[in-house]
């Protein structure tokens, strides 16, 4: 069965640094992966996702996340943090098409400190 | 493209009652799914439609929960019977059968008394 491990249910860094959010996945089959941001009293929004081609995925607001098979990691990071990437990110996966249902990790709580 | 909606966006009902949301997908989505999220933890799979048919429950989907999508557009879920805890924010999400990318609504946040 597939899953998903989130280091750290909660993750503070200060304005301008280094962001990394770390996930590690289990899937019996290559697996599709997800990082969805979701602000305060809102949906999840979409900031990459891999989908077997490179491995190294560009998203939105500057993330980017590198997938490594032989560690079973996607981990999500930022040079430069900025006060509004606070916010909770999820990592997701999705077994054969990738089209099916998620699984989600427990989430990360991300605070930036000005 | 207006993106997922979900109403009501908030409830709040007492043990017992009935409650039923809604979800309008994005037109043309032909994919619909429901998620429960609970404080501090990741979405998790309920069931999902595509177009008017139901495709797969989880097992989280007790005899309580049903979940419809008539006409392959909205989609409805019920829960009868509520109990404190089923408290939780329900999510919808729609997509394309064949991609990858799921769009998630706002979300409606089920507070039962």
């Amino acid at each position: 069965a597939q899953s998903v491990t989130q280091l750290g249910s909660h993750v503070s860094v200060s304005e301008g640094a280094l962001v990394l959010l770390r996930c590690n996945y289990s899937s019996s089959v290559p697996p599709y992966l997800f990082w969805y941001v979701q602000y305060p009293n809102q949906g999840l929004q979409l900031l990459l996702k891999y989908t077997s081609a490179a491995t190294l995925v560009k998203g939105i607001n500057g993330f980017e996340a590198e997938f490594k098979k032989s560690e079973t990691s996607f981990h999500l990071t930022k040079p430069s943090a900025h006060m509004s990437d606070a916010a909770e990110y999820f990592c997701a996966v999705s077994e054969g098409s990738g089209n099916t249902p998620l699984v989600f990790g427990k989430g990360t709580r991300l605070s930036v400190i000005a | 493209d207006t993106g997922v909606s979900q109403n009501p966006r908030h409830k709040i009902t007492k043990r017992g009652q009935n409650v039923t949301f809604r979800c309008d997908p994005i037109s043309e989505h032909n994919r619909l799914y429901w998620y429960r999220q609970t404080l501090g933890q990741g979405p998790e799979f309920l069931t999902y439609f595509q177009n008017e048919a139901q495709l797969e429950k989880s097992r989280l989907l007790s005899d309580r929960f049903s979940a419809e999508r008539p006409k392959g557009s909205f989609s409805t879920l019920e829960i009868q019977r509520t109990e404190q805890g089923d408290s939780a924010m329900y999510l919808c999400a729609s997509s394309i059968a064949g991609e990858t990318t799921q769009y998630f609504g706002p979300g409606t946040r089920l507070t039962v008394l």
